[in-house]
């Protein structure tokens, strides 16, 4: 079956513009997770999302990260205002259950210049 | 921070085990030692997890001590597929204290 799908797969912005990342789950899971990963780390915790709503938002670095999952199913990530430190590999991964086994999507490659 | 400790780097020759360490000395009772692997370009992969009991499944073997401080995971006959960056794991797993605290992973390689 489908797995967990990001668009674009990269992205290249300019310093100060607006972008959004988007992340299709795997049918009928109910939980979804965006982190980062930037070269040579571990990914980085943003959000999860337990149905449509944000079960906990602490990794979001600042108020220029947003999130929503208005259905239940896609998500969008919006980050406002791109700095270069905001390059980075976004991943989203998906959950059906429990027992926390993630099923992780490709990434976007953000590049801000 | 990562509860977990790995080393940085291993190397396996081709069709023999490969075993990868992992320090959590402060595991909680309740946390589960969670594996995930990423091979390089792409997204990470879950590979296994384990409470208390070795765990065995068609990707690889979780060996837990009974102390639960450290575990190694064991790929029985390593492949050239296999090379990849290996992460060890702690967490709840349930409720909403669900978020994955990755540490720096061992790098694998798999050498023919």
């Amino acid at each position: 079956g489908a797995g967990v799908s990001q668009t674009p797969s990269n992205k290249v912005t300019e310093k100060g513009k607006y972008v959004e990342l988007r992340c299709d789950p795997i049918s009928g899971h109910t939980a979804l997770y965006w982190y980062r990963q930037s070269l040579g780390q571990g990914p980085e915790f943003l959000i999860y999302f337990q149905g449509t709503g944000a079960a906990d938002d602490s990794g979001l670095p600042n108020d220029r990260f947003f999130a929503v999952r208005p259905e239940g199913s896609v998500s969008t990530l919006k980050i406002q205002r791109t700095e270069r430190g905001d390059s980075a590999v976004y991943l989203c991964a998906s959950s059906p259950g429990p027992y926390n086994e993630q099923f992780f999507g490709p990434g976007t490659r953000l590049t801000v210049l | 921070d990562a509860k977990t400790t790995q080393p940085p780097s291993m190397d396996c020759a081709e069709g023999r085990a490969a075993n990868l360490p992992c320090n959590h000395s402060t595991i909680s009772g309740n946390e589960y030692v969670y594996w995930y692997r990423q091979i390089h370009s792409q997204g990470p992969q879950y590979i296994i997890h384990g409470l208390k009991n070795n765990e065995t499944n068609e990707m690889a073997s979780l060996i837990i001590t009974e102390d639960r401080k450290s575990s190694t995971l064991i790929l029985p006959h390593a492949t050239l597929r296999d090379t990849a960056v290996y992460y060890c794991i702690v967490n709840l797993g349930a409720g909403n204290n669900r978020k994955l605290i990755w540490g720096l992973g061992t790098s694998l390689a798999v050498n023919p």
